[in-house]
C-alpha cells in the first residue's frame, strides 16, 4: 500500500517556539519523491521541499529544516523559533513513479502571539 | 512566469445540477492533476493527465464525474448530477517533465452543493 500518514491533526504552539511535524510514508517504490506543501488559509498549496529517495541529507532553509529517514520511512519537518505567519495547515505527499502524488491528512498549526 | 490558473473561484449549485471547473496550467507542464479537498482532509486525486492521455482515474467517481484535457494545455472537470457530498475544493495542479520537479497549484473551486 502507498500512503502517507501525518499523526498530528492539530499543533498549537507559542510564538518562538520550534515545533515538529512528522510525516511517515509507505510504498514499495525504490524511487519515489517526498514533498512538503504549506496551505495558508487563503487556501492555496504552496510548495516547500522537494526530496528523492536516494538523498537522505538533512536540509535547512532559513527556519525551516527538514529530516528525512528510509530507515523509519519518516521525512519530518521543523520550524525553529515559530512565528504567527507560520499559522497554516501542512501537508506531506508521496509521489510515485507513475507521477501519482498522494497526501496526508495535514496537520493544522497554530503559532499565537 | 504566470502560475495555474482555475475558474470559478465559487460555485453554489442545487443538487442534481451539472457544473464544470476550468483549469490553465503553467504552458510547458505535461503533467495535470485534479484534486477533491473536503474540509479538514488532505487532497485527494481525482485525475492525473499527462498531455492529454489519462495516467490515473482510479478515484474519479465515474457514474458523475468526467474530465478531458483536449490538446494537452486546458482541462475541464465536470460534475453530473451533482451530491450533496460532492461539497469541496477542486484544486488543480500542473508539473514540468521529469522526476526532480514538483507540482504547482491553483487557489481552487471552492463547490458548495444545497
Amino acid at each position: 500500500a502507498q500512503k502517507v500518514t501525518q499523526a498530528q491533526t492539530e499543533i498549537s504552539v507559542v510564538e518562538k517556539e520550534d515545533v515538529t511535524l512528522d510525516c511517515v510514508y509507505e510504498t514499495r517504490d525504490t524511487t519515489y519523491y517526498l514533498f512538503w506543501y504549506k496551505q495558508p488559509p487563503s487556501g492555496e498549496l504552496v510548495f516547500l521541499i522537494r526530496r528523492n529517495s536516494f538523498d537522505e541529507q538533512n536540509e535547512i532553509s532559513g527556519r525551516y529544516s527538514w529530516n528525512f529517514q528510509k530507515s523509519t520511512s519518516s521525512f519530518n519537518f521543523t520550524i525553529t523559533a515559530s512565528q504567527v505567519v507560520d499559522s497554516a495547515v501542512y501537508f506531506c505527499a508521496l509521489r510515485h513513479n507513475t507521477g501519482k502524488l498522494i497526501f496526508g491528512q495535514g496537520t493544522t498549526l497554530q503559532v499565537k502571539p | 512566469e504566470a502560475g495555474v490558473a482555475q475558474s470559478p473561484r465559487y460555485k453554489i449549485i442545487e443538487k442534481r445540477q451539472s457544473v464544470a471547473f476550468w483549469c490553465n496550467p503553467i504552458s510547458g507542464h505535461a503533467t495535470l492533476y485534479w484534486y477533491q479537498q473536503i474540509l479538514g482532509q488532505g487532497p485527494k486525486l481525482l485525475i492525473q493527465f499527462q498531455n492529454n492521455g489519462v495516467v490515473d482515474d482510479s478515484q474519479l467517481p465515474k457514474d458523475r464525474f468526467s474530465a478531458e484535457r483536449l490538446k494537452g494545455v486546458d482541462s475541464t472537470l465536470k460534475i453530473q448530477p451533482a451530491k450533496l457530498e460532492d461539497s469541496a475544493v477542486y484544486l488543480c495542479a500542473s508539473r514540468q517533465s521529469g522526476m526532480n520537479t514538483e507540482a504547482f497549484f491553483g487557489q481552487g473551486t471552492r463547490l458548495t452543493v444545497v
